[in-house]
């Protein structure tokens, strides 16, 4: 059963430019999470898709933007970039069932803005 | 609101040695427990996970035991590796409104030496 996977996994942007990260969740997961890791700020959270509607939403400003697709890939936009968002952004999808839910991580996309 | 505290780092031990990282949690019902463990450069892996109150998760020699009247989920390992050297998370999951939601402390770095 093939993880999760994001692309791209590395990429260097300008500020003001925008990006978009991809994410596919492990097959029959329906939840994806998305999250940005700094290394002053840790692991925030950034929001959350299932079945196509955003159910949860972090503090982040309007610039960070998601949305999921019927076959439960996921994408996340950030508009103007600023180079404070230079970080590893990471996806997770959420496996629930009798033992529990679990969510698993993809190995993630270096954002570096310059 | 939800919280978990884990002990801060780096850790450095050398290999062979005991380890014990500390994590302890705040939440207002019955979470599942995680430890994530994350290489350089690579996203978080499920290290081991536990559901209920005094559930042991473990996996690769490490072992963690939900402790409800402590709340506690410390993470050990007898004999610690040089590949052990990672950034090792611990989390909790919870219903929180109609939806899961998850929690992570700040990470605590391990460093072992030859």
């Amino acid at each position: 059963k093939a993880g999760v996977t994001q692309t791209p996994r590395y990429l260097i942007k300008t500020r003001g430019q925008q990006v978009t990260l991809s994410c596919s969740p492990i097959s029959g997961h329906r939840s994806v999470s998305w999250y940005q890791q700094t290394p002053g700020q840790g692991l925030q959270f950034l929001f959350e898709y299932f079945s196509e509607t955003q159910r949860n939403k972090g503090n982040f400003p309007g610039r960070f933007s998601g949305r999921q697709f019927s076959n439960s890939r996921s994408e996340m936009n950030v508009s103007t970039l600023e180079l404070g968002d230079s970080a590893l952004y990471l996806c997770a999808s959420r496996q629930t069932g009798l033992a529990g839910n679990t969510i698993y991580f993809g190995e993630g996309s270096w954002l570096t803005v310059v | 609101g939800d919280s978990v505290t884990q002990m801060e780092g780096p850790v450095t031990l050398s290999e062979e040695a005991f380890l014990t990282i500390n994590c302890t949690y705040t939440a207002t019902g019955y979470p599942s427990l995680f430890w994530y463990v994350q290489y350089p450069g690579e996203g978080l892996q499920l290290l081991l996970k536990a559901t209920k109150a005094d559930d042991k998760g473990s996996n690769k020699g490490f072992e963690a035991t939900y402790r409800k009247e402590t709340t506690s989920f410390h993470l050990e390992k007898g004999s610690v590796q040089v590949s052990d050297s990672a950034v090792y998370f611990c989390a909790l999951d919870l219903n929180s409104g109609g939806y899961q939601k998850v929690t992570f402390g700040t990470g605590t770095k391990l460093q072992v030496i030859p």
